[in-house]
């Protein structure tokens, strides 16, 4: 069975420029997360998709990044205009929910290096 | 105050070496406890998940959960170079499929042969 994948797997883009990442989870996951992790930080929640649907965008820094996940299967993440603060390893995660379980086991792609000039 | 606090080492052991990670936190809603193993250029990859206080086992890992003094840790038995990793704590106040994960920074493991 695939795993996560994550496409591009590094990116380098000047300020100012607009960037799309893109992740393909697991087949059947329906949810799908991403995650964000800066130099020296530890990983932080950006948000949680359920199929198409944002069940928690609580993490996403501002306006400028804008996520979407067309017909509840792969993801993409847009950064624009990209800022220098932006840059870092963005993950993206997907599980499935299974009733009566107490938590799901998230997955994760091996991330995409996004760095901004 | 951090959330969660881990101690990034690196930490440096010998092969066949007991290795003790920790990780600390504040939020007492914390509920669900997990151990993620990173390699190098890989993503996380969920190692073990505690639910609640207690211990859990798997082969030469070992989770524990203190939820009275906040505090989690992992131990493995007879260590190995392939051992050598970056291992993360991460928590979640929410079962199911509502949790968005609270990680520590990780710690960088090297087990010398």
């Amino acid at each position: 069975e695939a795993g996560v994948t994550q496409f591009p797997s590094h990116s380098v883009i000047e300020k100012g420029q607009t960037v799309t990442l893109r992740c393909d989870p697991i087949s059947g996951h329906d949810n799908l997360y991403w995650y964000r992790r800066v130099m020296g930080k530890e990983i932080k929640f950006l948000l949680h998709f359920v199929k198409e649907s944002k069940q928690d965008e609580s993490g996403m820094p501002n306006n400028r990044f804008l996520a979407e996940r067309t017909g509840g299967t792969y993801s993409t993440l847009k950064v624009q205009p990209a800022e220098l603060e932006d840059s870092g390893v963005y993950f993206c995660a997907s599980s499935q929910d299974y009733p009566g379980l107490f938590t799901d086991t998230q997955y994760f792609g091996p991330g995409t290096r996004l760095t901004v000039l | 105050q951090k959330e969660v606090e881990q101690d990034p080492g690196p930490l440096s052991v010998p092969e066949g070496a007991i290795v003790s990670l920790n990780c600390t936190y504040s939020n007492s809603a914390f509920q669900y406890f997990m151990w993620y193993r990173q390699y190098s250029r890989k993503g996380p990859e969920l190692l073990m998940y505690t639910y609640s206080s207690g211990n859990k086992e798997d082969g030469r890992f070992t989770a524990q959960v203190d939820k009275s003094s906040k505090y989690i840790s992992l131990f493995i038995r007879d260590s190995q170079p392939s051992d050598s990793a970056t291992y993360l704590c991460a928590m979640s106040a929410y079962g199911g499929s509502q949790g968005n994960l609270i990680f520590g920074k990780g710690t960088k493991l090297s087990v010398k042969p």
